[in-house]
């Protein structure tokens, strides 16, 4: 089974802060995606990331795939209170119909 | 959005019960997954659905079916509810199976087994 280690677990910040948080394996996935999730729903996908060393840019965020397709990063500029949720990523290895492989998620609360 | 129900939203069963979650979607996407949410363990695949009538185990199959007569449905079956089945339940739908197709997911159910 892969393994999806996402750090730091807990986040808390102030607005108008920077920060980043990391997803990493010791696997090499075909892709990775990252999700956000809010209180009382289900996880929303962000961003999916395919080539390795490739960097997305979501307004205010900014996702990037390692260049050995094993880890990733998110790098939030200026948070805001909307920013506020749970983040996971989740890597595919071989496209299969079960091939996500889920973080356990970073918890993020930007304090107005 | 994508057009998935998940019911009921919230449930309290004693243990030992038979339980059954519904997944309902409108999009008619071919692949369906139940999933749960437990702290400390993110999301982890119970079982999955390649289409009517096919289906296969994920990584916490235990205690879990599934059955699918209908694209629209996706049915998760808790045979003897066990307190180790106290979580939160997510359906999610792919439209096709490819190293980049998302998921998307409905709101949860929280089922409470005591």
């Amino acid at each position: 089974t892969q393994l999806l280690e996402q750090s730091p677990q807990f986040l808390s910040i102030q607005e108008g802060e920077n920060l980043t948080v990391y997803c990493n394996s010791s696997s090499v996935f075909s892709s990775l995606q990252w999700y956000r999730q809010e209180p009382g729903e289900g996880p929303v996908l962000l961003v999916t990331v395919v080539t390795g060393g490739e960097v997305k840019k979501l307004k205010r965020l900014t996702f990037q795939f390692g260049d050995a397709r094993k880890d990733s990063s998110l790098h939030i500029t200026a948070a805001q209170p909307g920013d506020t949720g749970l983040y996971l990523c989740a890597g595919a290895e071989r496209g299969g119909a079960d091939g996500l492989t889920f973080g356990k998620g970073t918890h993020l609360i930007i304090q107005p | 959005d994508a057009g998935i129900t998940q019911s009921p939203r919230h449930k309290v069963t004693e243990t030992g019960t038979p339980v059954t979650l519904r997944c309902h979607q409108t999009e008619n996407h071919r692949y369906m997954y139940w999933y749960r949410q437990d702290p400390g363990h993110g999301l982890r695949l119970i079982h999955y659905s390649y289409g009517v009538k096919d289906t296969d185990k994920g990584e916490v199959s235990d205690g879990y079916s599934v059955s699918r007569s209908k694209t629209e449905d996706f049915l998760l079956t808790l045979e003897s509810a066990t307190s180790s089945q106290t979580s939160v339940y997510f359906c999610a739908i792919s439209e096709a199976v490819s190293y980049n197709s998302p998921l998307h997911f409905g709101n949860g159910t929280r089922l409470t087994v005591t």
